[in-house]
């Protein structure tokens, strides 16, 4: 069983294009969690769920809005996609949010590709 | 602003030879430690944590870390590298504040040689 899956695998699209990107955790936490990870394979969290409410909005773009319709989804919504949009996003979850000391989960991957 | 730093970019050891994947870090207060592997084309996966204790700590796949509070370091080890060792590893920081993001290196490429 995925614990942490993400669709799709891989999304390639026109600049100007609105895209969604969703994960499911069955894991059975309570915090999720949107990284993206750029050419140099250089790691940033983007935004932190606990309980399907934000608790980290880090320094991004407004035209990414994270949704969670609860506990074991999140999703991440892009409009007006733009050329630096093109990383790898990563979807992970964890149990008892960030400042823990629990492990996060990964999920494989969505490889974005604007053209 | 509060930091990891992993110095190396790759590391290079020959099958069989022990080895070491460098992390040191800046965070006040006293944060909890991670070490995650990254394959190609996969999502991170977990190898370690340090909390508190010992500390030497063990992992999967015969890793180890071994956490120094004076030098704020915590080096990934493992006596006898294998092929399939070779991959991405990141060296993560949670800092005990809650609601703060874990802070990540930048990665170390580890390329085992036969």
């Amino acid at each position: 069983d995925t614990a942490v899956s993400q669709t799709p695998k891989y999304l390639v699209t026109q600049m100007g294009n609105d895209k969604s990107i969703k994960c499911e955790q069955n894991l059975g936490h309570d915090t999720m969690y949107w990284y993206k990870q750029d050419s140099k394979k250089f790691l940033k969290i983007m935004f932190s769920y606990n309980n399907k409410e934000l608790i980290i909005n880090e320094t991004v773009p407004n035209r990414f809005s994270p949704k969670s319709p609860d506990k074991a989804h999140l999703n991440l919504h892009i409009n007006s996609l733009e050329l630096g949009d093109s990383a790898v996003y990563f979807c992970a979850s964890s149990q008892g949010g960030q400042g823990g000391n629990q492990p996060q989960h990964f999920g494989d991957g969505t490889r974005l590709s604007i053209l | 602003a509060q930091s990891v730093a992993q110095p190396e970019d790759q590391v290079n050891v020959a099958e069989g030879n022990p080895l070491t994947v460098k992390c040191t870090y800046s965070v006040s207060g006293n944060p909890y430690l991670f070490w995650y592997v990254q394959y190609p084309n996969r999502g991170l996966q977990f190898l370690l944590k340090y909390i508190t204790g010992d500390n030497l700590v063990k992992g999967s796949y015969g890793f180890e870390a071994e956490f120094n509070k004076s030098q704020t370091s915590f080096h990934l080890k493992k006596p006898s590298a294998l092929v399939s060792d070779s991959a991405l590893y990141f060296c993560a920081v949670s800092p005990p504040q809650a609601g703060t993001a874990l802070i990540f290196g930048k990665g170390t490429t580890l390329s085992v040689s036969s």
